[in-house]
């Protein structure tokens, strides 16, 4: 079965730093996406960033970048310049390619940008 | 164009009511996924339906719980005599027949209280 797994329940950063968010993933199959979503306090699901297994470059969408390491499993999120506006949970999901392409999601980090 | 609309975003329901929750797709979207958040976790996968087709139900409690997404109108997610453990947010998504690299696109939810 597929398994996501964020380490890190919560997370500080200052504004303007960069700041790395962790997620390793399990799965046997060859073919699978990752996504990071992001869930601010008022509750909606923002989707952020995807990277296909096949991909051979890791993905990139404004301040966010994903740091795909296929061989260790490893799926981690990249926010440079934080703003407070970050400040949010983070999840990541991978999402199972044939069948029914459900999402996987992780428990998520909470992130908190500091003036 | 209009995003998934999730209604009502709360609900308050005693225990042993019925509650109904209703999720419109993007228009052109034909699959939708219903996922389960309980506080402090991330969403679970709950089940995936095509028009008039229950495709994985695989996530669902045995008792209690169904869901339709009939030819006209919006999918229904149903609790039939509500717990207090079914407290949660509950999200839909939806995503059109080919998903390739697209992301699912979430509802706001509905945030779900028993009294």
């Amino acid at each position: 079965a597929q398994k996501i797994t964020q380490t890190q329940p919560g997370m500080f950063v200052q504004e303007k730093e960069a700041v790395t968010l962790d997620c390793t993933y399990d799965t046997s199959d060859q073919s699978y996406g990752l996504f990071w979503y992001k869930q601010p306090s008022s509750g909606e699901m923002i989707f952020l960033i995807y990277q296909g297994s096949y991909d051979e470059q890791n993905a990139t969408e404004g301040r966010y970048s994903l740091n795909f390491q296929k061989a260790r499993k490893s799926a981690n999120l990249v926010i440079s310049a934080s703003q407070l506006g970050d400040s949010a949970m983070y999840f990541c999901a991978m999402r199972e390619t044939g069948g029914s392409e459900k999402l996987v999601f992780g428990k998520g980090t909470k992130l908190t940008v500091n003036p | 164009n209009a995003g998934v609309m999730q209604n009502p975003r709360h609900l308050v329901r005693r225990r042993g009511q019925e509650a109904r929750l209703r999720c419109s797709p993007v228009k052109g979207h034909s699959h939708v996924y219903w996922y389960r958040q309980l506080p402090e976790e991330g969403l679970k996968f709950m089940v995936y339906l095509q028009k008039e087709n229950i495709i994985d139900e695989s996530g669902m409690p045995k008792e209690r719980f169904s869901a339709e997404f009939p030819k006209e109108g919006p999918s229904i997610l149903r609790i039939q005599q509500v717990v207090r453990g079914d407290s949660a947010a509950y999200f839909c998504a939806s995503s059109p027949i080919d998903q390739g690299k697209r992301p699912q696109h979430f509802g706001d939810g509905t945030r779900l209280s028993i009294l």
